[in-house]
């Protein structure tokens, strides 16, 4: 089975500007991955932010992006709001038919 | 409103077994998968596996086959996942999701393994 590894963490002054990345032990994301990113605050279950790549929720402050970049999923956060502050989780699909969670990323800002 | 909920909290002692349900409501049962994803206190995110409510059928991960099963209630619009054989680090909030854009997610349900 894949590992998918995130940063652990990293921080963000208010209205900088930030890029997660997700990285699949398999090889190299792709569209292919339908990556998904997901926001949690503490207590609180995961929030999508971001699926098949590139594609925001309703609810997804155009300050979040998602793209590929150099064979990673990548989340970019521009323009970091204190409300930003949590934990981020990519998620790969392999095929449709397993998926897997990357280790997720503690975002601060600060 | 598209909604999940799911029963409450569960003691358990090791070994034993635990079914947790999720309840879907505000759109047809059949139209989406569910998935099943839990988290250990402090930990990141763990897929489990899904199930396709229209058949039955799904998947799980490698890590817990033969200790899971997830089913299905098409009656009530119900999905089941029951883990065996409880150990200690089966502790962790257990969440169903509705596939498709993995909305809605369920409230959660705090699974604790102890003796």
């Amino acid at each position: 089975q894949a590992v998918v590894t995130q940063e652990p963490s990293v921080t963000v002054s208010p209205g900088g500007t930030v890029t997660l990345t997700c990285d699949s032990s398999t090889g190299a994301v792709t569209s292919g991955h339908r990556p998904y990113w997901f926001q949690q605050k503490p207590g609180q279950a995961p929030r999508i932010l971001i699926y098949d790549t590139t594609q925001r929720h309703s609810w997804t402050p155009a300050r979040f992006s998602g793209s590929l970049l150099g064979g990673k999923a990548a989340l970019t956060l521009s323009g970091a709001q204190p409300e930003d502050e949590a934990d981020y989780h990519c998620f790969l699909s392999y095929g449709g038919l397993y998926y897997v969670f990357g280790s997720g990323t503690k975002v601060t800002v600060l | 409103q598209m909604q999940l909920v799911q029963s409450g909290a569960e003691v358990k002692e090791p070994g034993a077994s635990v079914k947790v349900s999720c309840k879907a409501s505000g759109y047809t049962f059949t139209s989406a998968d569910i998935h099943w994803v839990r988290q250990a206190a402090g930990q990141g995110l763990e897929w489990m596996g899904w199930v396709t409510p229209g058949d039955g059928h799904g998947r799980l991960a490698q890590k817990f086959q033969g200790r899971v099963s997830i089913t299905r209630d098409t009656a009530i619009n119900t999905v089941y996942m029951e883990l065996s054989s409880l150990r200690s680090e089966d502790t962790a909030v257990y969440f169903c999701a509705r596939r498709g854009v993995f909305d809605p997610w369920g409230q959660g349900t705090l699974v604790t393994v102890s003796s």
